[in-house]
């Protein structure tokens, strides 16, 4: 299995600030994504990061608010831009390991974010 | 876009077998269904996956009919920690789309 670390594990930020998240894996993995989990909500799928290329954002992302990079097959990074109290939620990093993708989906610890 | 649909709430005691069903009517031919846990303050955590008939590990089994219109997780004798959301989602084309969970409450 994929073991995945995620820094900060959280944050409070002011509001018209920039977080950069953090997510490192321990093993190469072929997929990489980005979600967010607002309070009492279920998980939303922000972008998939594709490595050496732009991230391909679901519908109601934007690539100006969250710029999301990926190096290569072990790191990515996701960063919420300008932000407002509307964006405080739990931004998890997600991974599809080697076996491509109907291989298990494995699920980074979460950073809280609270933006004041 | 294919979406499931699966109780907000179950309780049940430990000890018991709790069966949770998700419904997802028109999914699609390449898409396979997916079961994880989350316990507050965590990420999900893989449970199951399958594509039709029945799939069991050391966790849970996974029932899928025929028409893979439904499928059903099935958790045996389960124990307080086993309190937690659970999700029944579609892994289409390595992308997990999440519906809203079943909250399953345990109690001694």
């Amino acid at each position: 299995s994929a073991v995945i670390s995620q820094k900060p594990s959280r944050d409070i930020c002011q509001r018209g600030t920039s977080l950069t998240i953090q997510c490192q894996v321990d093993s190469q993995v072929t997929m990489m994504f980005w979600y967010r989990q607002q309070p009492g909500q279920s998980l939303t799928l922000i972008a998939t990061a594709n490595q050496g290329s732009e991230a391909t954002y679901e519908s109601g992302f934007v690539i100006d608010k969250f710029p999301i990079s990926r190096p290569n097959l072990t790191f990515s990074t996701l960063t919420v831009s300008n932000m407002s109290p509307e964006d405080s939620s739990i931004y998890l990093c997600s991974v599809v390991g080697a076996g491509g993708f109907t291989d298990t989906q494995y699920f980074g610890p979460g950073t809280r974010l609270t933006v004041l | 876009l294919a979406k499931t649909t699966q109780p907000i709430s179950m309780d049940s005691y430990e000890g018991q077998e709790v069966n949770i069903t998700c419904s997802h009517n028109n999914i699609a031919t390449n898409d396979y269904i997916t079961w994880y846990q989350q316990f507050p303050s965590q990420g999900p955590r893989f449970i199951i996956q399958g594509y039709k008939t029945k799939v069991t590990n050391e966790v849970a089994s996974l029932f899928i009919p025929a028409d893979r219109k439904s499928s059903t997780l099935s958790l045996p004798r389960v124990s307080l920690s086993d309190t937690a959301v659970y999700y029944c989602l579609f892994n289409q084309g390595g992308k997990l789309i999440f519906g809203q969970g079943t909250e399953l409450s345990v109690k001694p």
